[in-house]
């Protein structure tokens, strides 16, 4: 079975663009969340999704925003990029919701110029 | 900071030694879970331990948890090159406004040497 995708893998944009990010959760799983993580940090919560509401939201600023789908996979968009968003953006996917155990993709690379 | 803390932030070793990593947090948890992270890939899930446990294993993994300290530790026996990685413990918070996510550490870089 498939594990979680992420799409892309690497961006490059530029302060002030926006940016789509995109995740498949594995078969099954009805929940997504999104983690930022900086260089040399752990992940920090964004948001998480689950039966296509949003049921949890980080201490993230409006810029950000997702959403999920039908099929629940999901998007994560970034407004007004500043350089400070430069990360690796994790998609963690789940069967239910409430703190079990997380699978994650591999990440989008995000580098903010 | 509701984070949870590693301890050590690095720890270098030869194949075949120990490897003990601590985590401290703060509040009160329904679990503790721990993942290893590959050169900024995606995190692998290694084991969860619930708030009414003190001890898990898993192959060579051996967790432990205090709830009365806040603390957890990650024990890997035997350890192998392969177990080179940055290892992060998580905290589901008891606290329903939070639910769902997990609060990361900033995380202990294993080095296991051949």
């Amino acid at each position: 079975d498939a594990g979680v995708t992420q799409s892309p893998t690497h961006l490059i944009k530029t302060r002030g663009q926006h940016v789509t990010l995109r995740c498949s959760p594995i078969s099954g799983h009805k929940s997504v969340s999104w983690y930022q993580q900086v260089l040399g940090q752990g992940p920090q919560f964004i948001f998480q999704y689950y039966e296509k509401e949003e049921r949890g939201r980080g201490n993230f600023p409006d810029r950000f925003s997702a959403r999920q789908f039908p099929n629940y996979s999901s998007e994560l968009n970034v407004n007004a990029l500043l350089l400070g968003d430069s990360a690796l953006y994790l998609c963690a996917s789940s069967l239910l919701t409430g703190g079990e155990k997380l699978f994650f993709g591999s990440g989008t690379q995000l580098s903010v110029l | 900071s509701q984070q949870g803390e590693e301890d050590p932030q690095a720890l270098s070793i030869q194949e075949g030694e120990n490897a003990t990593m601590n985590c401290s947090y703060k509040t009160s948890i329904n679990n503790l879970q721990w993942y290893r992270q590959n050169s900024g890939r995606g995190l692998v899930h290694l084991i969860l331990i619930r708030s009414n446990e003190r001890e898990k294993h898993s192959g060579r993994l051996r967790v432990t948890l205090d709830t009365s300290k806040k603390s957890s530790s990650l024990l890997i026996t035997a350890s192998r090159a392969a177990d080179t990685a940055s290892y992060f413990c998580a905290t589901d918070v008891d606290r329903g406004s939070t639910l769902g996510r997990l609060y990361f550490g900033r995380g202990t870089q294993l080095t296991v040497w051949p």
